[in-house]
């Protein structure tokens, strides 16, 4: 059964500051990894998603990498900005057919202005 | 279009009450899923649909009953519900083979009294 472990559990630093949140999982034979977006109270909006034949995937100031051998992915977030505080949950995808998601518990992120 | 619908957004309801939440999309994705949500967790799989039969029943309660009417449309009937019931109910859907990742919905906010 995949476990998922996302370091830190939280976060709040000023804007401005480039972060790493850590996604680690232990079974590897992964198809793929998403990472998600929560704001409170709303549901989850996917930012990245990247393939288990890729390294890395950008979208903008967000970058996520996956080294699947070692069972680990980073999102690195460039130049934080307080729009940018809300959860982060990453998902590896494991199964062949239509299958559930294993979510982290997630980082929960504080810009601070 | 790229949307997940889900509606109500938030429901109040009784523990003797019958309810439903509907969720849509347009996206010709072929598998659907319910995911649900307490403060502060991650989303936990609770029923997967493929071609609109239930291929995954995560050890859901009787109470909740899922229903896939056709390719584009999932419901959950909710009866009889408990107070620890009350949570974040989450839809999302996927190509079968989920190499696209999934997709998901705003949510509805069930609160059982």
């Amino acid at each position: 059964k995949q476990e998922v472990t996302q370091i830190p559990a939280a976060l709040s630093v000023p804007e401005g500051e480039n972060l790493v949140l850590n996604c680690s999982f232990t079974d590897s034979a992964i198809y793929n990894l998403q990472w998600f977006r929560q704001d409170p109270g709303k549901g989850l909006t996917s930012l990245l998603l990247i393939q288990s034949s890729q390294r890395e995937q950008t979208s903008g100031r967000l970058n996520a990498s996956l080294d699947k051998s070692s069972g680990r992915s980073t999102l690195y977030i460039a130049a934080s900005q307080p729009g940018d505080s809300a959860t982060y949950l990453c998902a590896p995808y494991s199964g062949g057919g239509a299958d559930g998601l294993t979510f982290g518990k997630g980082t929960h992120l504080i810009i601070q202005p | 279009d790229t949307e997940v619908t889900q509606t109500p957004k938030h429901l109040v309801m009784g523990m003797t009450n019958k309810k439903s939440l509907k969720c849509e999309q347009h996206m010709g994705h072929r598998a659907m899923y319910w995911y649900k949500q307490k403060a502060k967790k991650p989303p936990e799989l609770m029923f997967v649909y493929s071609y609109e039969k239930l291929s995954i029943n995560e050890s859901v309660p009787s109470r909740f009953s899922p229903e896939c009417p056709n390719s584009s449309l999932l419901n959950l009937h909710l009866h009889a519900l408990q107070p620890e019931d009350s949570a974040l109910y989450l839809c999302a859907s996927s190509q079968v083979i989920g190499l696209e990742g999934q997709f998901f919905g705003p949510g509805t906010r069930l609160t059982v009294l």
